[in-house]
């Protein structure tokens, strides 16, 4: 069985471009979750997607954004690049929501950094 | 507040001693304890999910528990070996509806030498 898959695995943008990564997550999984992982913060929780429905927001603004396909397969928008922008950003898979006793799987990431 | 705090930040041990990683927090309403290990380069890995009624998970040389009393929880790792050198990340999750949350710790970062 296929673990979960996040494209591109490294990205370079600059200043006020848009980026869109892309997570397929493990077949039969309806949950995916996005996450922010920097060395001063640590890991952040973005936004959870289940049956294509956002269940989930954790505190980052606007700018950040996100979608889940009917295929389960999840893309994640962030606009207007800023420095602070630079992490390695993780989506996570599982069965059902994450609130609920579910194992979250962890793609690999994807590196993005803003220059 | 919801917060999760680990400690030690930071732990260096020989291979094949015992060490304990402590996470308290203070996320309510409380709904699950997690712990993850994450190698660097990688994504995170479950070690352990644990609910309120749960003391005691196991996971081959992992052993998590939880005192959801007073609300934290331990992950004791024995006969350690040089692959467990890894950053172990605490979650805790809140239960509620479409306000359920996710709130982590900063991590042990676990050095095992030879």
């Amino acid at each position: 069985k296929a673990g979960v898959t996040q494209t591109p695995r490294y990205l370079i943008k600059t200043r006020g471009q848009q980026v869109t990564l892309s997570c397929s997550p493990i077949s039969g999984h309806r949950s995916v979750s996005w996450y922010q992982q920097t060395p001063g913060q640590g890991l952040q929780f973005l936004f959870e997607y289940f049956s294509e429905t956002q269940r989930n927001k954790g505190n980052f603004p606007g700018r950040f954004s996100g979608r889940q396909f009917s295929n389960s397969r999840s893309e994640m928008n962030v606009s207007t690049l800023e420095l602070g922008d630079s992490a390695l950003y993780l989506c996570a898979s599982s069965p059902g929501q994450v609130e609920v006793k579910n194992i979250q799987y962890f793609g690999a990431g994807t590196r993005l950094s803003v220059l | 507040k919801n917060q999760v705090e680990q400690s030690p930040q930071s732990l260096i041990i020989l291979e094949g001693k015992n060490c304990t990683l402590q996470c308290n927090y203070t996320v309510s309403p409380f709904s699950n304890l997690r712990w993850y290990k994450q190698d660097t380069g990688r994504g995170p890995v479950s070690l352990t999910i644990m609910t309120f009624s749960e003391n005691t998970k196991s996971n081959g040389r992992y052993t998590a528990t939880l005192d959801a009393d007073t609300k934290q929880s331990s992950l004791h790792i024995t006969a350690s070996q040089l692959s467990d050198s890894a950053s172990y990340i605490c979650v805790v999750s809140a239960r509620g509806s479409t306000l359920g949350r996710l709130y982590f710790g900063r991590g042990t970062q676990l050095t095992v030498w030879p």
